[in-house]
């Protein structure tokens, strides 16, 4: 079974700043795939990037980068420049190897509720 | 192209009614997840096919809740007897790809909002 901790449920951002959002999991599989996901108010869920467990380097898509650091089982989103239409939840969620136990499926966390601030 | 749609977009329903929520994939995406997500909460795994063939249904909560994918393409999620707590956000996702494939990403569709009175 896999697990998901996202121990931020909410965070104040001023325009333009970076932003760290942070992700730490549990897996007994060797091999995972990592993913964040953004739901802003409208409801949709919008895949943002992914991270594999054997990935050497970190996976970056535009602004967005995932800081992987596999022996401390964590997975942070680094938004760089934010923009107000940065403000959403944001999810992440881990997929597991062929282990069973619905490792088909993600797991998510609970999320983190960004507000970007002018 | 079209993304994943799933209808109705609301639905409310009386307890003991039953329901059926409808999900569009991607066109020729071969694989289909059905996720519950309740307020405030990610979204919880329910079933997976892959093709018309449900590979996985573990996450489902218990016998009231069936789901089907007869012909590899739109799946129907059924909802028997429907209780209170079966009030979520039921969404619906796919892939190109089976799950095991490396970075197969899953696309989620709007949602159906379930609310049992």
């Amino acid at each position: 079974a896999q697990k998901i901790t996202q121990t931020q449920p909410g965070m104040f951002v001023q325009e333009k700043e970076a932003v760290t959002l942070d992700c730490t999991y549990d897996t007994s599989d060797q091999s995972y795939g990592l993913f964040w996901y953004k739901q802003p108010s409208s409801g949709e869920m919008i895949f943002l990037i992914y991270q594999g467990s054997y990935d050497e380097q970190n996976a970056t898509e535009g602004r967005y980068s995932l800081n992987f650091q596999k022996a401390r089982k964590s997975a942070n989103l680094v938004i760089s420049a934010s923009q107000l239409g940065d403000s959403a939840m944001y999810f992440c969620a881990i997929r597991g190897g062929n282990s069973g136990g619905g490792a088909d499926g993600l797991t998510f966390g609970k999320g983190t509720h960004l507000i970007i601030q002018p | 192209g079209a993304g994943v749609s799933q209808s109705p977009r609301y639905k409310v329903t009386k307890r003991g009614q039953d329901v059926a929520l409808r999900c569009d994939p991607i066109s020729g995406h071969v694989s289909l997840y059905w996720y519950r997500q309740a307020l405030g909460q990610g979204p919880e795994f329910l079933t997976y096919f892959n093709y018309e063939a449900q590979q996985d249904k573990s996450g489902l909560p218990n016998d009231r809740f069936s789901a089907e994918r007869p012909e590899g393409s739109i799946s129907t999620l059924t909802i028997q007897r429907t209780e209170q707590r079966d009030s979520a956000m039921y969404r619906c996702a796919s892939s190109l790809h089976p799950p095991w494939v490396r970075a197969e990403t899953q696309y989620f569709g709007p949602g159906t909002r379930l609310l049992v009175l």
